[in-house]
């Protein structure tokens, strides 16, 4: 069992659409982290997220953490080809940094 | 910028050899560490280090060994290759704060058969 739940674990959309992924667990934690991650490349990081109920946006990525610090979400409106990617949540968990199993997100053209 | 930099790229060993994977950052990070990817299960921490002469184990570290003798560097050793360790291992670095970014090298394929 994972600290860090993902879902969906895949998908695959139109140019255009949009698709919100989670980032759940039973724990809570005092910031989380999104990557995004690429073919044959280490994880970018994105955004991170510190207060419960926060909101940001990140042109067409908009990240949420939950009220009780314990979820975090991302939203991505009219999404491109160059969206595709593996998108990873993280956060602290003691001294360890922790990473849920990923969303991997193809955009068809 | 070289940033993270790991070596080798890509490496195919047989059970029971050994082999160190390198790591090293040009940022005076204190905190690095190693992860290893495999399909379905994110990235694992298998160990890190707060520091030069400071390592602690992570989520999965059976099989492994490191060390940090100089900020700037911090090797992966497998002692004793097993296929189970078959992966893609990724180094990263941050500030010494928790919270702050992780910055993550290329990443290195090992195939143990």
């Amino acid at each position: 069992t994972q600290l860090l739940e993902q879902s969906p674990q895949f998908l695959s959309i139109q140019e255009g659409e949009n698709l919100t992924v989670y980032c759940n667990s039973s724990s809570v934690f005092s910031s989380l982290q999104w990557y995004r991650q690429e073919p044959g490349e280490g994880p970018v990081l994105l955004v991170t997220v510190v207060t419960g109920g926060e909101v940001k946006k990140l042109k067409r990525l908009t990240f949420q953490f939950g009220d009780a610090r314990k979820d975090s979400s991302l939203h991505i409106t009219a999404a491109q080809p160059g969206d595709t990617g593996l998108y990873l949540c993280g956060g602290n968990y003691g001294q360890n940094f922790v990473f849920g199993p990923g969303t991997r997100l193809s955009v068809l053209p | 910028n070289a940033g993270v930099t790991q070596t080798p790229k890509f490496q195919v060993l047989k059970t029971g050899q050994s082999m160190t994977l390198q790591c090293a950052q040009d940022m005076n990070h204190e905190y690095m560490s190693w992860y290893r990817q495999d399909p379905g299960m994110g990235l694992r921490l298998i160990h890190y280090s707060v520091g030069a002469g400071i390592t602690d184990q992570g989520e999965v570290p059976n099989g492994y060994n490191v060390s940090r003798s100089t900020t700037e560097d911090f090797p992966l050793r497998l002692l004793s290759a097993a296929p189970s360790q078959t992966s893609v291992y990724f180094c990263a670095s941050r500030p010494g704060l928790p919270g702050g970014e992780l910055f993550f090298g290329e990443g290195s394929r090992l195939t143990v058969l």
